[in-house]
């Protein structure tokens, strides 16, 4: 069975430093990965995904993403966080059975971010 | 840029009272789905719906929750004979012009509260 695992809980960076939410994720076959971002009181906002395209995934708002089958890994990464960068943030592994698709969440990484 | 819209955004019931969730999801989608996130938890696929029927189901979808695509463009989540433990966010979303593994787009959710 697919899996994805959010290695931490909650995560603090200053403004201004980079941001690193971590991600592993199981698979028997190549993944197809998401990661997603919640503000309070909003809904689930795709950031990124990969599709095995290419390894490193660009989103939006300077996000990125790198597919590393050696580790297992996806991590979020960002080189300056911003202050409007506080929220939860999913990794998303979507998963099939026979030919129908949903999402496995992880639980979630709440980023907050220091003045 | 298209949207899922959901109503109510807040919906409070009396246990055993029946609540029927609303979703217009994106127009041109093909593939429709909701999920919940019970307070503090991880988000859970309930059920996905394509070409007027139930794709899959997860073991929460018991025999009290029902999907129902009325009118072509609508789609709602009916919760029968309500319980506290289904006091949750619920998030509708879409996704897959061409195929199911197209990035789902969720809807801001609907939290509801049973008293």
């Amino acid at each position: 069975a697919q899996s994805v695992t959010q290695l931490d809980s909650h995560v603090s960076v200053s403004e201004g430093t980079p941001v690193l939410l971590r991600c592993n994720y199981s698979s028997s076959y190549s993944p197809s990965l998401f990661w997603y971002v919640q503000h309070p009181n909003k809904g689930l906002q795709l950031l990124l995904k990969y599709t095995s395209a290419a390894t490193l995934v660009k989103g939006i708002n300077g996000f990125e993403a790198e597919f590393k089958k050696s580790e297992t890994s996806f991590h979020l990464t960002k080189p300056s966080a911003h202050m409007s960068d506080a929220a939860e943030y999913f990794c998303v592994v979507s998963t099939t059975t026979s030919g129908t698709y949903k999402y496995i969440f992880g639980t979630g990484t709440r980023l907050k971010v220091l003045a | 840029e298209p949207e899922v819209t959901q109503t109510p955004s807040h919906q409070v019931t009396q246990m055993g009272q029946e609540v029927i969730l609303r979703c217009v999801p994106i127009s041109n989608h093909l593939y429709f789905y909701w999920y919940r996130q019970i307070l503090g938890q991880k988000v859970e696929f309930l059920v996905s719906f394509y070409n007027n029927e139930i794709s899959e189901k997860s073991e929460i979808f018991d025999d009290q929750f029902s999907v129902e695509r009325p009118d072509g463009s609508n789609f709602t989540l009916k919760i029968r004979s309500t319980k506290l433990e289904d006091s949750a966010m619920y998030f509708c979303a879409s996704g897959g012009r061409v195929s199911g593994n197209q990035p789902q787009h969720f809807g801001d959710g609907t939290r509801l509260s049973i008293l």
